[in-house]
Parts: structure tokens; sequence; C-alpha cells
């Protein structure tokens, strides 16, 4: 059974760089099968669309957020992950990793539980 | 502001079906058949209900069920239960190679 679980700081002050990593076990990350994307929650809205990336190849971002994102995937780690850079108070939320399909980069078929982070001065 | 809107909140008794609709443009919904639905328990990981508009996962209920026309796709749940309590939320392929997902429904069962 695949899992995902996300891991990094929960707390940061604005203007610093969120980075979370997502360890993918039960399956290997690398694999053409798939995207590895991250979605978040800010607290009381609904889920927001960050970014994916495929085993090799081109990086997907939203518009909204490309200026500041980069997606990763460490094959040697079996993990992928994201950095966020100059984070506001906007930015905190519950931030999940998924795995999705090629072709069909929005059927999120496997979730991370999630992990909570904090801007705050 | 989500690019694709949804109902805030939906309600519906035990036993009965509802209907959540996701209305975008034919530049996301309109345009492709890559249409999902996720259903959300708070606290919980979110779940894939159903996938390219129409298609259920292995193991999800055959009381969901989504359908698309035009701009809107639909996420129908028959037979409601005191379980579908939940937050659901569409998503959808874009023409800019991205996705978008709906601002969320919150399904209460009466």
């Amino acid at each position: 059974q695949l899992q995902l679980q996300e891991s990094g700081p929960g707390l940061l002050k604005p203007s610093e760089t969120l980075s979370l990593a997502c360890t993918v076990s039960g399956g290997s990350i690398s694999s053409n099968r798939y995207y590895w994307g991250w979605i978040r929650q800010p607290p009381g809205k609904g889920l927001e669309w960050i970014g994916s990336v495929p085993y090799s190849g081109s990086t997907y971002y939203s518009p909204s957020l490309k200026s500041r994102v980069t997606i990763s995937v460490d094959t040697s780690n079996n993990q992928f992950s994201l950095k966020l850079s100059s984070v506001v108070v906007a930015d905190t939320a519950v931030y999940y990793c998924a795995r999705s399909l090629v072709g069909a980069m929005g059927d999120f078929d496997y979730w991370g539980q999630g992990t909570l982070v904090t801007v705050s001065s | 502001q989500s690019a694709l809107t949804q109902p805030a909140s939906v309600s519906g008794s035990p036993g009965q079906s509802i209907t959540i609709s996701c209305t975008g443009t034919n530049r996301d919904i309109g345009g492709y058949n890559y249409v999902s639905w996720f259903q959300h328990h708070p606290g919980k990981a979110p779940k894939l209900i159903i996938y390219e508009v129409s298609n259920r996962p292995s193991g999800v209920s055959n009381r969901f069920s989504g359908s698309k026309s035009g701009n809107t796709a639909s996420l129908t749940i028959s037979g409601l239960q005191a379980e579908d309590e939940a937050d659901y939320y569409c998503n959808s392929y874009t023409s800019g190679t991205t996705l978008e997902f709906g601002g969320g429904t919150k399904l209460t069962v009466l």
C-alpha cells in the first residue's frame, strides 16, 4: 500500500522560505506513470493546487504561485520536496502531498495526512 | 476566488439524493474530460471519489456518480448516509496546463 508522509518546519516568519518533504513508501517515486504534487488548504478555506512534477520532465505550477515555488524529486531518498520562498501570513495552511497519474494530473489518488505550516512574526 | 464555482453548502436527509455542481469555462471543464471530485472529512486527507468526469476508483461506493454538461460538472450522491457528511471539491485540468479546484461544498446530512 502506497503511503505519503509530509515533513518539515511548522512555524516560519514572514520572508522565510518554506521547505517541505514528502516521503513515499510502499512504491517507487521513479516511475514515468505518475505526477507528484502539492496542494494546500488555508484555515477555513478550500483546497488550492500548488504544483505537480513527474519523475523526470517538465514541472507544472499554479500561475499565482509560480514565481515563488520549486518542486523537485529526490530519487535517492524516494522523496519529493516543496520550496516556497518569501512566505507571508497568507501562506499559512495545511500542506498536502499527493500522487496523480501522468495524463490525468488532477486525479490525486494517494494523499499524505497533511502538515500545518504557520507563518507568523 | 476559485475559478471553479461550487455552491457553498447543500443538505439532504438520509436516503435522499443530492447533486453538487461545479461550473467553469470552456478553458477548463468545458474543454477537457478531466474533472475529479474529492470527499474531505476535516482533519483527514481528501479522498478521490470520481475521476475523469464519471469514473469511480476501486472501493468507492456506487452511490457516488459524476457527469458533465457543457461547462458544468456534477456530483450526485444517492441514498445519503450520515457518513457522507463532509466537504466536497471538484478540480479540473485547464488549458494552461494547470489545475483548478472549486471552492468546496459543505454537505450536511439532516
